[in-house]
């Protein structure tokens, strides 16, 4: 079975602080992918890999940075956090560009809240 | 501005009976379609989908139905069970690369009331 891991369930940080989120994959998908889930606004993404050291932003990179040193881990950075930025973070991993059946893992979610 | 859009938030169904979300979209480059569900605390998972030469897909209990001239899908739930309780999500995607190619519509809030 893929498995896509984030460490942390659940955070809690101060505003300002520098916040580190972290997700492996164990199926060496070229794909991984950060996601923000908001009520009444869904799943909306913030930055995607398609290899190691590339990122591209997706539709809200705004106060998000993110790093992909080795092919099975992407990392999500928010480098000053605002109480905004409280949400449900979900990496996600796929193998093929084209997102055909259920080629995009998602881990089990990252709770944030930003004090 | 949203490509994919889940126009009802929330519906109830009583067990036993068909529920019917739907989902429509804007973008007529998008051919492959997918429902995913979310239970709370946890991930989306892949729940069932349909390529843009169907307009019909059928697996055990859920049916997905693709009308391209609407550009309207909908997921139908026959008979809802109350584990069915859960957000549902629609996404679309396109076959270009280069950017980001997968888009989820708000989610619909489904419960089975037993």
């Amino acid at each position: 079975d893929v498995k896509v891991t984030q460490s942390s369930r659940y955070l809690v940080k101060r505003t300002g602080e520098k916040v580190f989120l972290e997700c492996v994959q164990d199926m060496d998908h070229e794909n991984m992918f950060w996601y923000r889930q908001d009520p009444g606004l869904g799943l909306r993404l913030i930055y995607f890999s398609y290899d190691v050291k590339m990122k591209e932003k997706g539709d809200i990179p705004e106060g998000y940075s993110v790093s992909r040193e080795k092919k099975e881990r992407f990392s999500l950075i928010l480098e000053s956090a605002s109480t905004n930025q409280t949400s449900m973070y979900l990496c996600a991993s796929s193998t093929e560009v084209r997102h055909s059946g259920n080629t995009i893992y998602f881990g089990e979610g990252s709770w944030l809240t930003v004090v | 501005d949203q490509q994919v859009k889940q126009n009802s938030p929330s519906l109830s169904v009583q067990e036993g009976r068909i529920s019917i979300l739907n989902c429509d979209y804007t973008n007529s480059m998008f051919d492959y379609f997918l429902w995913y569900k979310k239970y709370p605390a946890e991930g989306p998972t892949f729940l069932i989908s349909i390529s843009s030469i169907k307009d019909k897909n059928e697996d055990g209990r859920f049916t997905v139905f693709l009308n391209k001239s609407a550009k309207h899908l909908s997921l139908h739930i026959v008979p809802s069970q109350p584990g069915d309780s859960a957000v549902y999500f629609c996404a679309a995607s396109g076959g270009w690369t280069g950017a980001n190619n997968l888009f989820f519509g708000t989610g619909t809030r489904l419960t089975v009331i037993p």
